[in-house]
């Protein structure tokens, strides 16, 4: 059973670009969420794909956007990059429905903004 | 709307001392609970969670939480700590409805262990 992996580890831009993270969810699993982690604080929720669709959203502008594919991997878009968006970007993924909540984590990437 | 209190930021302990990691939540439905942990550089790693049942919970490395209603809290718990134990230790609460099943997390507790 594979675990869930995220490319790349480390990712440099500059305010105002654009960047796409991806992530492939764990063996058997079907939903995708991601969090955002700045630095010294917990993880917070952007958003959460479910068969393709994005199935619950938090706190974050339209810039953040995701896509999940038929394989269930998952791609996060920001577009206008700022410097508050560095941070590490986490991916979990589940298995819905089965009742136990249960989201198994990727290593993350770490997206600095100069 | 919920939330996680993670009631101290940072707890030093010797090793081999038993330590306890505080938290609290709020929710206005029924919750499932989870202690998660992330070493440096790295993502996080599932410890141990509460779904239903027993309040009490065992966990990996020795870990266990034990839920407690009245009082919204879901502390951890490890009788005997070792320096490998050095790490951030996360709270997160889901309220399980439907399909969404979105962690809400408190900002972590540094556990340092001293020789």
């Amino acid at each position: 059973e594979t675990g869930v992996t995220q490319s790349p580890t480390h990712l440099i831009k500059t305010r105002g670009q654009q960047v796409t993270l991806r992530c492939s969810s764990q063996s058997g699993h079907n939903t995708v969420s991601w969090y955002q982690q700045a630095l010294g604080q917990g993880p917070q929720f952007i958003f959460q794909y479910y068969r393709e669709e994005e199935n619950g959203r938090g706190n974050f502008p339209p810039r953040f956007s995701g896509l999940q594919f038929p394989n269930y991997s998952s791609e996060l878009n920001v577009n206008a990059l700022e410097l508050d968006d560095s941070a590490l970007y986490l991916c979990a993924s589940s298995f819905v429905p089965r009742g136990t909540d249960t989201q198994y984590f990727g290593p993350g990437t770490r997206l600095t903004v100069l | 709307a919920q939330s996680v209190t993670q009631l101290d930021s940072q707890v030093p302990v010797f090793e081999e001392a038993p330590v306890e990691l505080r938290c609290n939540y709020s929710s206005s439905v029924s919750v499932y609970l989870f202690w998660y942990v992330q070493y440096p550089n790295q993502g996080l790693q599932l410890l141990l969670k509460y779904l239903s049942g027993s309040t009490l919970v065992k966990g990996i490395n020795g870990f266990e939480a034990e839920f407690n209603k009245s009082q919204t809290s879901f502390h951890l718990r490890k009788p005997s700590v070792h320096i490998s134990d050095t790490a951030e230790y996360f709270c997160a609460v889901s309220d399980g409805g439907g399909s969404n099943y979105k962690l809400t997390f408190g900002k972590g507790t540094l556990l340092t262990v001293n020789p």
